[in-house]
């Protein structure tokens, strides 16, 4: 089974602190994301990355940044986390593959509460 | 970019009835993919059901199919014979094949079932 885990389920911060969330699969897949879930609005793609190294900007990359220094890792990082950034935050991966249908797979989400 | 509208934002069911969630999308490609993912309460998002945009014949797993209609860009679930598990939010999402498979998710629809 896909196995997609995150750093931590809940976690609260101050505002102006750093926050790292990480997220690690475990199926060799090439792509990961990095999604925000707010009620109503369903989820938004925040950065994604399909290969070490590299990333792109999703639809709310503003206030966030990302790394990817091994294919399984993906973080996501707050520079300096601000009230507006409360929410859950959800990871995922997919295989490249062409030709398939490469769902995404799901972390079991961190809901971060600023403070 | 493309869109996914989920016009229902909460539905009910009773147990052991049959309800349908709708979702519509646009987009210019002729090749794509569509997934309902379902979140229960505190819960991983688990994939429920996939289609290929070229394929005729609708998807079926079990107590779930769709009913896709390439045409009108309508994609919706129908879940039959409902059970108190299946109460969930549930979520309509379209991949491209062209943009490093990225997801494209609607706002979601909450699904109660009263038993």
């Amino acid at each position: 089974d896909v196995k997609v885990t995150q750093s931590s389920r809940y976690l609260v911060k101050r505002t102006g602190e750093k926050v790292f969330l990480e997220c690690v699969q475990d199926m060799d897949h090439e792509n990961m994301f990095w999604y925000r879930q707010d009620p109503g609005l369903g989820l938004r793609l925040i950065y994604f990355s399909y290969d070490v190294k590299m990333k792109e900007k999703g639809d709310i990359p503003e206030g966030y940044s990302v790394s990817r220094e091994k294919k399984e890792r993906f973080s996501l990082i707050l520079e300096s986390a601000s009230t507006n950034q409360t929410s859950m935050y959800l990871c995922a991966s997919g295989s490249q593959t062409g030709g398939s249908y490469n769902e995404q797979f799901f972390g079991p989400g961190t809901r971060l509460t600023v403070l | 970019a493309q869109t996914v509208t989920q016009s229902q934002p909460e539905m009910s069911v009773q147990e052991a009835e049959t309800v349908t969630l709708s979702c519509t999308y646009d987009t210019s490609e002729s090749d794509y993919y569509l997934f309902w993912y379902k979140q229960p309460p505190s819960r991983q998002m688990i994939l429920v059901i996939r289609q290929e945009a070229y394929k005729q014949q609708n998807a079926t797993e079990n107590r779930f199919s769709v009913n896709f209609q390439k045409a009108a860009k309508s994609f919706s679930l129908k879940i039959s014979d409902s059970q108190l598990g299946d109460a969930a939010m549930y979520f309509c999402a379209y991949r491209t094949p062209f943009t490093g498979n990225q997801f494209y998710f609607g706002t979601g629809t909450s699904l109660t079932v009263i038993p």
